[in-house]
C-alpha cells in the first residue's frame, strides 16, 4: 500500500478538464508545501509536471495546474489532449530526508 | 539536455547482490544531489535513497536500510546503487532521478531487477 492515496483511474473527453487527487497526512502533504506531480508514459522516463504544490516547470503547458487543501493535493489537467493519457503520480516530502509517493492514477482520454 | 541512463538490471537470486549504475549527461552532475526511486510491478513509486552532490550525506528508505548503498563518482558522472541481500520484494524497475529542492526534476527510463529463485 502506497503512502499517499490516489484513485486508480480517471478519465475525460478531449477538451474537458479532469482533477486527480492525492491524500496524505499532516506528516507529509499537509505538513509541507512540497507536493509534486509526475506524468509517466509506460516504458519512458517519468516527467515532472508540477512542483511545490502549484509551480510548473518550464515547458509544461499551463493546462496543468496544482493545488492543495489540508492533507489533500490535486492535479487538474484542463483542455484534455490525447497525449495527456498517462499514469500520474503525486509525491510529497515527508520530513527527515524521506519522500513518499502515491500509487498512481491512470488517466484515460476517451 | 539532461540525460540519465540506468543500467545493470537483470535476474538475480534472493540473497545475492547486484550493482546498478546511472550515467548522467547534459548537466553539471557534481552540483546535484541524486535519488534512486523504484516501482514494483503493478505498484506505485517508492523512494529508495538520496546522496548529496558531493557524496557526503546519504539517506535511505527503511525498506532498504542496511542492505543498499548509494554512491557516486563525480569524475565519471555516474551514480550507483549497490544492492545486497536481495529479496523477492525488491523486484522493481529502478529509476535514478536528479534532485531539485524537494522534488525530482529529471528521471531516467529505469532498469528492471527481478529477484527470483
Amino acid at each position: 500500500q502506497s503512502a499517499l492515496t490516489q484513485a486508480p483511474s480517471a478519465s475525460g473527453s478531449p477538451g474537458q478538464s479532469v482533477t486527480i487527487s492525492c491524500t496524505g497526512t499532516s506528516s507529509d502533504v499537509g505538513g509541507y508545501n512540497y507536493v509534486s506531480w509526475y506524468q509517466h508514459h509506460p516504458g519512458k522516463a517519468p516527467k515532472l509536471v508540477i512542483y511545490e504544490v502549484s509551480k510548473r516547470p518550464s515547458g509544461v503547458p499551463d493546462r496543468f495546474s496544482g493545488s492543495k487543501s489540508g492533507n489533500t493535493a490535486s492535479l487538474t489537467v484542463s483542455g484534455l489532449q490525447t497525449e495527456d493519457e498517462a499514469d500520474y503520480y503525486c509525491s510529497s516530502y515527508a520530513g527527515n530526508n524521506n519522500w513518499v509517493f502515491g500509487g498512481g492514477t491512470k488517466l484515460t482520454v476517451l | 539536455q539532461v540525460q540519465l541512463a540506468e543500467s545493470g538490471g537483470g535476474v538475480v537470486q534472493p540473497g545475492r547482490s547486484l550493482r546498478l549504475s546511472c550515467a548522467a549527461s547534459g548537466f553539471s552532475f557534481s552540483n546535484h544531489a541524486m535519488h534512486w526511486v523504484r516501482q514494483a510491478p503493478g505498484k506505485g513509486l517508492e523512494w529508495v535513497a538520496l546522496i548529496w552532490y558531493d557524496g557526503s550525506l546519504k539517506y535511505y528508505a527503511d525498506s532498504v536500510k542496511g542492505r543498499f548503498t548509494i554512491s557516486r563518482e563525480n569524475s565519471e558522472n555516474t551514480l550507483y546503487l549497490q544492492m545486497s541481500r536481495l529479496r523477492v520484494e525488491d523486484t522493481a524497475v529502478y529509476y535514478c532521478a536528479r534532485a531539485h529542492g524537494q522534488h525530482f526534476d529529471s528521471w531516467g527510463q529505469g532498469t528492471l531487477i527481478i529477484v527470483s529463485s
